[in-house]
């Protein structure tokens, strides 16, 4: 079955300083999620990227889907102490019907004031 | 926050009981997921229901089952609970129809202690 894997499973960071989670699948997605879970709570929607070799920005966030469609990456530009949590990618496979989605084991990142 | 709601938050169960975890979606969303978060994991899927029918399934064995009502409301039954269902369940809502993917709006989770 479809497999996503993210890198690294930690992150600590100064505040200031850029944060980067790297996320790879298996199999060709037909898109992918970007969601953040803060300590606590559930995970909340941030992006949806859809397109071969897309590049979207959020203020801060720049996510990029990679060309062959298999890899995604969210850049943090100087992190601020409210990054602080678990991000989340998750795919949704050409073979699979709905939303359903496949997520990765998350990024946790810390950030020291 | 979103509008899907999820009861109860927290549920102590006994191995071997059953358990029925409730969701209310966002309105206007016909389709629900529920998903199984072990500590320091990423959700995984159980299974989605779009007007009322089963639209899919993930690696979880027949004692996991669900419902979809009219209103599309959901719940999620575990029957004979071992130790290793102690999860947050989260369920997801989206307005999903014609093959197009949208965001899962989450709720704030279930809680459950299998001891």
């Amino acid at each position: 079955g479809q497999q996503v894997m993210q890198i690294p499973q930690y992150q600590h960071v100064q505040e200031g300083e850029d944060f980067t989670t790297y996320c790879n699948s298996s199999t060709t997605l037909s898109n992918i999620q970007w969601y953040k879970q803060r300590p606590g709570g559930h995970p909340v929607f941030l992006i949806q990227l859809v397109k071969s070799g897309e590049v979207k920005k959020q203020k801060r966030l720049t996510f990029q889907f990679g060309e062959a469609k298999k890899n995604s990456s969210l850049h943090i530009t100087a992190t601020q102490t409210t990054d602080v949590g678990t991000y989340f990618c998750a795919g949704t496979g050409w073979e699979t019907s709905g939303s359903r989605l496949t997520f990765g084991e998350g990024t946790q990142l810390t950030v020291n004031p | 926050e979103t509008g899907v709601t999820q009861s109860p938050t927290h549920l102590i169960k006994t191995r071997g009981q059953q358990v029925t975890l409730r969701c209310s979606s966002q309105s206007g969303h016909n389709t629900v997921s529920w998903y199984q978060q072990a500590l320091g994991q990423g959700p995984q899927f159980i299974f989605q229901y779009y007007r009322e029918e089963e639209n899919g399934r993930g690696n979880f064995p027949p004692r996991f089952s669900g419902l979809q009502f009219p209103n599309y409301s959901s719940e999620l039954n575990v029957n004979a609970l071992e130790l290793d269902d102690s999860a947050l369940y989260l369920c997801a809502s989206s307005p999903d129809g014609g093959g197009v993917i949208y965001e899962q709006y989450f709720g704030p989770g279930t809680r459950l202690t299998v001891t």
